[in-house]
C-alpha cells in the first residue's frame, strides 16, 4: 500500500510571500488532517477533513492560511503571507475514519520542512 | 483542548542500557493513547495504539503501559540501539473527539 504523499519535502520563502504544501493520502482514506510542527513543540492541528468537508479548523489562522480538498481526495495547504513564525514542519496524515482511532493510528506523510526566512 | 505533557523532553542513552519515558493526559473523558516514532527525515510512525486501563503492548525492544485513571503512560526501551534514536510522540484521544492531541515529544539519542 502506497504511504501518504507529501511534497515538496523543503521549501525556503523570503517573509510576505506565498507557499503551497500538497498531501496526497491513503487510498479510501476518509479524514485527512494537516498539523504543523514548530520546533521544541507538540504537533498542532491545522485543519481536518472528512471527505472533501470540513470538520475542524478552530486552530487555522484564517487571515493566512487556507486548505482546500476538493473531490475529498489530494490536499493543498497554502500560506499567504508567510510569516516568520510560519516556519515549522507541516505533517499531513490520513485515517479510515475517526472511528478507527481507538484501534488504528494515523499514517503520516514525511512533511515538508518550511523555512520563513 | 486536552493538555498531553511528555518528559523529558530529551534524552540521551548509552547503547545498551534501558530508558524510559512518560506521557501524562488528562484522565477524565479518555479514550485513547497513541505512541509514535518519528526519526529524522522519515514520516511518524505508530507503534501502539492503547485503550485499557492496565493495557500493556510490546514491539520487539519496545513496549508501554497506560494507567488512564491516573492519566499516564510509559514507554520503555529495552537494551537500546542507535536505530532507536528518534522523537517519540504521544497523543490522546478523548471520548467523542475525532482528532489527537499530542505531546511535545520526548527526543531520544542513543550514544555508540
Amino acid at each position: 500500500e502506497a504511504g501518504v504523499a507529501q511534497s515538496p519535502r523543503y521549501k525556503i520563502i523570503e517573509k510576505r510571500q506565498s507557499v503551497a504544501f500538497w498531501c496526497n493520502p491513503i487510498s479510501g482514506h476518509a479524514t485527512l488532517y494537516w498539523y504543523q510542527q514548530i520546533l521544541g513543540q507538540g504537533p498542532k492541528l491545522l485543519i481536518q477533513f472528512q471527505n472533501n468537508g470540513v470538520v475542524d479548523d478552530s486552530q487555522l489562522p484564517k487571515d493566512r492560511f487556507s486548505a482546500e480538498r476538493l473531490k475529498g481526495v489530494d490536499s493543498t495547504l497554502k500560506i499567504q503571507p508567510a510569516k516568520l513564525e510560519d516556519s515549522a514542519v507541516y505533517l499531513c496524515a490520513s485515517s479510515p475514519g475517526t472511528g478507527f482511532l481507538a484501534n488504528y493510528g494515523y499514517t503520516f506523510g514525511s512533511g515538508t520542512r518550511l523555512t520563513v526566512v | 483542548i486536552l493538555n498531553v505533557e511528555q518528559s523529558p523532553q530529551s534524552l540521551h542513552v548509552q547503547e545498551g542500557d534501558s530508558t524510559n519515558f512518560t506521557c501524562s493526559f488528562p484522565s477524565s473523558n479518555f479514550y485513547a493513547l497513541h505512541w509514535y516514532r518519528w526519526e529524522t527525515a522519515k514520516s511518524p510512525e505508530a507503534l501502539f495504539v492503547m485503550t485499557l486501563n492496565g493495557d500493556e503492548k510490546k514491539k520487539g525492544r519496545i513496549s508501554a503501559t497506560l494507567n488512564t485513571k491516573e492519566g499516564y503512560s510509559y514507554l520503555y526501551i529495552k537494551g537500546s540501539q542507535p536505530e532507536d534514536s528518534a522523537t517519540y510522540l504521544c497523543a490522546s484521544l478523548g471520548q467523542g473527539a475525532q482528532k489527537l492531541v499530542f505531546g511535545q515529544g520526548t527526543r531520544l539519542t542513543i550514544n555508540p
